[in-house]
């Protein structure tokens, strides 16, 4: 199965720039979604297609896609931002491949 | 309002079976693929089963449901059902319906998510 790693935490200041990476083998030719879920809520799509915004999601989210990493950039920080956040692709596999989410990363706002 | 809410979730045994509802309001039901994901307690997201939109007749699962939980859609109703048979406790979890961004739910992207339903099982 395709295994997609995430690191389990990031801290960052408030102001500073946050980079969430998404790990797996050949990633860089898939299309990596991410989401932001905060406690006791629903997950929201921030970042679709590598790089797309959804509408509402400010210009501060921005995210890439090469080799074996896919990154989610959050840039000015603010305490708002804190939450965990996930990496989602689509495996090949077969008829119809898995979606596969990665292990989420928890963002702390310091 | 463009919303999706799920119904359905509940206590029940090991073996047991439970039916899981998702309604679409606010937006064309029928023009899209929609899927279903769950969260167990302090864990992270597993993507559960997809659908695509009608007329595509296309539905795929995780592995660990595969021949256990069946995908359905009544898009007259506006609605995602997920049939869960002999269920396991590894099956406790928050179970949340998604739309898709693609109508062939391939290589998608979930644009909105229900506020999700608790399926807990245990003797």
């Amino acid at each position: 199965s395709y295994v997609v790693t995430q690191p389990p935490s990031v801290s960052v200041a408030p102001g500073e720039t946050a980079t969430l990476t998404c790990g797996g083998y050949g990633i860089g030719g898939k299309r990596v979604h991410w989401y932001r879920q905060k406690p006791g809520q629903a997950p929201v799509l921030v970042m679709y297609n590598d790089r797309d915004r959804p509408s509402g999601i400010p210009e501060r989210f921005s995210g890439s896609n090469s080799g074996n990493s896919a990154t989610l950039s959050i840039s000015r920080v603010e305490a708002g931002d804190e939450a965990a956040y996930y990496c989602q692709v689509w495996h090949v596999s077969g008829d119809h491949g898995p979606k596969v989410f990665g292990t989420g990363t928890q963002v702390t706002v310091l | 309002e463009v919303l999706l809410v799920e119904s359905g979730g509940g206590l029940v045994r090991p073996g047991g079976s439970l039916r899981l509802s998702c309604v679409a309001s606010g937006f064309t039901f029928s023009d899209y693929s929609m899927n279903w994901v769950r969260q167990a307690p302090g864990k992270g997201l597993e993507w559960v089963s997809s659908i695509s939109r009608p007329g595509t007749s296309i539905m795929f699962y995780a592995d660990s449901v595969r021949g256990r939980f069946s995908i359905s859609r009544d898009n007259a109703k506006n609605s995602l059902y997920l049939q869960m048979t002999s269920l396991r406790a590894g099956d406790t979890a928050v179970y949340y319906c998604a739309r898709g961004t693609d109508e062939l739910a391939t290589d998608d992207a979930f644009d909105l998510w229900g506020p999700g339903t608790m399926v807990t099982v245990s003797s």
